[in-house]
């Protein structure tokens, strides 16, 4: 069974400094991991996301991630946070495995990332 | 423009009074999925849908039913909702083609069973 980790329940951090919210997984082969990011009232919306290939990935809003296959972690980043970076971010992690469970996500449990003025 | 689409985005009920989530999408994707979001526990695949008259349990699937009969709709049906079906709930569609690992998902409708 594959499961996702985000330790922090909640990152606090200043504008204009780095932004960091942590993610491990497990999971059987290797993953398709995921970032999505959830602002109040509003649904998901996809940020960045590893196949295979390079081990750091570029998504949306400035946010990047790297893939650590030894640590099995896969931490998103942004240099410098904004206050309109405050929002819900959900790590997710699928199985490799073509037609997987239409396709699953397997979600860790959300981090809260305040960022003030 | 692509989308999935849910309705109602807001619903309160009462216990035992069955209820239909509506859920389409226009993107033409095979594989369909129902989601509940909780705090702490993330979201859960309550069940998924590979293709028309295709469906299959997902993580948290009791109290639940949906069906498949048209590709583009993948209601989500509460025969009997209780409490602790108090949540926030996900429609996702994602298609079989190069680009199948992408979900895409809807809006989210609040559900709060008294």
């Amino acid at each position: 069974a594959q499961s996702v980790a985000q330790p922090e329940d909640q990152v606090n951090v200043a504008e204009g400094n780095p932004l960091t919210v942590k993610c491990t997984y497990s999971v059987s082969g290797n993953p398709y991991l995921f970032w999505y990011v959830q602002y109040p009232n509003r649904g998901l919306q996809f940020l960045l996301k590893y196949i295979t290939g390079d081990n750091l990935v570029k998504g949306s809003y400035g946010f990047e991630a790297e893939f650590n296959k030894s640590q099995t972690s896969f931490h998103l980043k942004k240099p410098s946070a904004l206050v309109s970076d405050s929002a819900l971010y959900f790590c997710a992690v699928r199985a490799p495995m073509i037609k997987a469970a239409g396709n699953k996500l397997t979600f860790g449990g959300g981090t809260r990332v305040l960022v003030k003025p | 423009e692509a989308q999935v689409t849910q309705n109602p985005r807001y619903l309160i009920t009462v216990t035992g009074k069955k209820l239909t989530v509506t859920c389409s999408q226009n993107m033409n994707h095979e594989y369909m999925s129902w989601y509940r979001q909780d705090p702490g526990l993330g979201l859960r695949q309550i069940y998924y849908s590979m293709n028309v008259e295709v469906t299959d349990k997902g993580d948290v699937p009791e109290g639940y039913k949906v069906s498949r009969k048209e590709k583009r709709n993948f209601p989500l049906i509460l025969e009997s909702p209780s409490p602790n079906q108090t949540s926030l709930y996900f429609c996702a569609s994602s298609s079989t083609g190069k680009s199948y690992y992408e979900q895409y998902f809807g809006p989210g409708t609040r559900l709060t069973v008294t």
